[in-house]
């Protein structure tokens, strides 16, 4: 299995809601990173998981909430969006230390919308 | 400071046209530059590495570190290379990536 399967494809809320995208690997990957992309625009880095640890938070608001429950798994809880939020999110998984040199694997996106 | 330049939103040629996509990077240590396609309706997923120094689908890519540029090429572009293309840059375990080239081929 080479495929990064994010869930659900689509996604609306509202500013109050609270809600949850996953993102799920098994090709034994241990880091692990969330994107956001606009439209018409690259993907930016949010979060990057090593062995289940945060290990970097590009500034992103405390609404984004990530988690890594295990090994395979990754999570990006949302609460109190706003609409400028709306993008599509992007899970990739990659061997840890190879980030430089090997190859990340993405997946399909979750595309949210905020109203 | 990391950063990737895709002088190109839109890159035009017609079929059999020699095709040359530019990225220019600046990183204050060895860079690692890889470039990503996103075809219409699909993952983005990785097209080459530079330390491989392959051919993929006929697209190579050359480090310049003088120039600080890793441009892609094709000498023949075919109506099935039409997608977005992002050059990256890896380093410090993130991925940096450019602003990314269309690339329409035309019949």
């Amino acid at each position: 299995d080479t495929e990064v399967t994010q869930t659900p494809k689509h996604l609306v809320m509202g500013m109050t809601n609270k809600k949850s995208l996953k993102c799920e690997q098994h090709m034994g990957h241990r880091a692990m990173y969330w994107y956001k992309q606009k439209a018409k625009k690259p993907p930016e880095l949010m979060f990057v998981y090593s062995y289940e640890k945060l290990s970097i938070n590009e500034s992103v608001p405390s609404r984004f909430s990530p988690e890594c429950p295990n090994s395979s798994l990754l999570n990006l809880h949302l609460h109190a969006l706003q609409p400028e939020d709306s993008a599509l999110y992007l899970c990739a998984s990659s061997q840890v230390g190879t980030a430089n040199t090997g190859e990340l694997f993405f997946g399909e996106g979750s595309r949210l919308t905020v109203l | 400071a990391q950063r990737v330049t895709q002088p190109e939103k839109l890159l035009s040629v017609f079929k059999g046209a020699p095709v040359e996509l530019k990225c220019n990077y600046s990183y204050s240590g060895s860079p690692e530059l890889f470039w990503y396609v996103q075809y219409s309706r699909q993952r983005l997923q990785l097209l080459l590495r530079h330390i491989s120094r392959e051919s993929i689908k006929g697209f190579t890519a050359d480090l310049n570190k003088g120039e600080t540029s890793f441009h892609l090429k094709k000498p023949f572009a075919q109506e099935e290379d039409s997608a977005m293309y992002y050059c990256a840059l890896a380093g410090f375990n993130k991925f940096y990536f450019g602003s990314g080239t269309k690339l329409n081929v035309k019949p």
